[in-house]
């Protein structure tokens, strides 16, 4: 079966500190790994990872993928308080388009 | 705002009700995707609409679930005598007719209580 894991589950930090969540998959037909961030509102788009060891970075976060272990992880360094939400991660296992297995998610909190 | 718009936010059923939840997609989208979120879970691909067409509703449930998005007007989700299983939070996602790139734009959801 088709399956996203998603760890931890939950995570809290203090400014300032370099956090790193994992994403490991089993998938078919593998295209696409996607990261999002979940705050009390819609699901925003961070990256979306097709090759291995091509590192993908926005400011303070970055993402990597490695196709050999299924996996990716998702840094975000100097965390601020902002940060804090669910970090998704989603699979395009190759069904039809936009048809993603997600993730649980990791909720990640920032103390001040 | 020219975001993924979906309304009710907030809607509240009693058992045996119905449940229509509608989604207008991002200006210049013609594909919609419907996704559940079940407490504790991660989000749940439903079903993927076209206008005028169902292309793939492979995780809908079978009965009392349907979708739609007409040729004018918002895609809806509808859901026929509900039960407290129903219970989630609905996401609409659109995308571009073309040239898609694999990303979804999420709305903020619709977050479905059943009494």
């Amino acid at each position: 079966e088709d399956k996203v894991v998603q760890s931890p589950l939950s995570l809290v930090v203090h400014e300032g500190d370099t956090v790193t969540l994992n994403c490991s998959y089993e998938v078919t037909n593998f295209r696409s790994l996607l990261w999002y961030k979940q705050e009390k509102k819609a699901p925003t788009f961070l990256f979306m990872l097709t090759s291995s060891g091509i590192e993908k970075k926005s400011g303070r976060l970055s993402s990597i993928l490695d196709k050999k272990e299924l996996f990716s992880i998702l840094n975000i360094t100097a965390t601020q308080t902002g940060d804090s939400a669910i970090y998704l991660c989603a699979v395009d296992y190759g069904g039809s388009q936009g048809n993603l297995i997600f993730g649980k998610g990791t909720k990640l909190s920032v103390k001040p | 705002n020219a975001g993924v718009m979906q309304n009710p936010r907030h809607l509240v059923r009693r058992r045996g009700q119905e449940a229509r939840l509608r989604c207008s997609p991002m200006k210049g989208h013609s594909h919609v995707y419907w996704y559940r979120q079940l407490p504790e879970e991660g989000l749940k691909f439903m079903v993927y609409l076209q206008k005028e067409n169902i292309i793939d509703e492979s995780g809908m449930p079978k009965e009392r679930f349907s979708a739609e998005f007409p040729k004018e007007g918002p895609s809806i989700l509808r859901i026929q005598q509900v039960v407290r299983g129903d219970s989630a939070a609905y996401f609409c996602a659109s995308s571009p007719g073309t040239g898609f790139a694999g990303e979804l734009f999420f709305g903020e959801g619709s977050r479905l209580t059943v009494l």
